[in-house]
């Protein structure tokens, strides 16, 4: 079974810190994704990466920024968080052939700003 | 840009009766469509796959159809139990990105 592991469930942190996410998938997966889940507005994509070091904004890439150094590990860094970044943060991965896009999910990381 | 429609917003049945969610988007041009299951404060589950090729896909008691031309998918589940009640999403899937839905939120009273 693929798994899709996120550093932390919870977090809260102040405003003006710099957070990082960590994610990690073990199957060997091209892309990784980063969505925040926000109540109305539903899931969108913050950033995506289909290599190591390659990445691409997504729809609201502002405050955020990325980093894959490695296949396997995807991180989510918000420079200097605000309380509008409040949110669940999802990271997903999938191959880039084969099966097609079926995208797996981690857990999430439930960040609050205060 | 994609829109995905979840309809309706929210559904409670009996325990035993079938469930019929759907989901519409408005580019047909989609690769394929992904339904998943999630639970309060969780992640994302993936119940079923659809290829834009298909038109459908079976999963136990899920079932869903799938239906490119007129923008539409629809979630089938037979003989619903409490355990089903959760959030139902689904996504469209253009080169490798996902749109998502908002959901439909399902309450399986026993």
């Amino acid at each position: 079974d693929v798994k899709v592991t996120q550093s932390s469930r919870y977090l809260v942190k102040r405003t003006g810190e710099k957070v990082f996410l960590e994610c990690v998938q073990d199957m060997d997966h091209e892309n990784m994704f980063w969505y925040r889940q926000d109540p109305g507005l539903g899931l969108r994509l913050i950033y995506f990466s289909y290599d190591v070091k390659m990445k691409e904004k997504g729809d609201i890439p502002e405050g955020y920024s990325v980093s894959r150094e490695k296949k396997e590990r995807f991180s989510l860094i918000l420079e200097s968080a605000s309380t509008n970044q409040t949110s669940m943060y999802l990271c997903a991965s999938t191959q880039a052939g084969g099966r097609g896009n079926e995208q797996f999910f981690g857990p999430g990381t439930r960040l609050t700003v205060l | 840009k994609q829109e995905v429609t979840q309809i309706p917003a929210a559904l409670s049945v009996p325990e035993g009766e079938n469930l019929v969610l759907n989901c519409s988007f408005t580019d047909s041009a989609i690769y394929n469509l992904q339904w998943f299951r999630q639970d309060p404060g969780k992640g994302l589950t993936s119940l079923l796959l659809i290829q834009s090729s298909q038109r459908e896909q079976t999963s136990g008691r899920l079932n869903a159809s799938l239906d490119k031309s007129s923008g539409r998918s629809t979630l089938y589940i037979a003989a619903s139990q409490p355990g089903d009640s959760a959030t139902y999403l689904c996504a469209v899937v253009n080169d490798y990105k996902l749109s998502f839905g908002a959901g439909t939120t399902v309450t399986v009273r026993a």
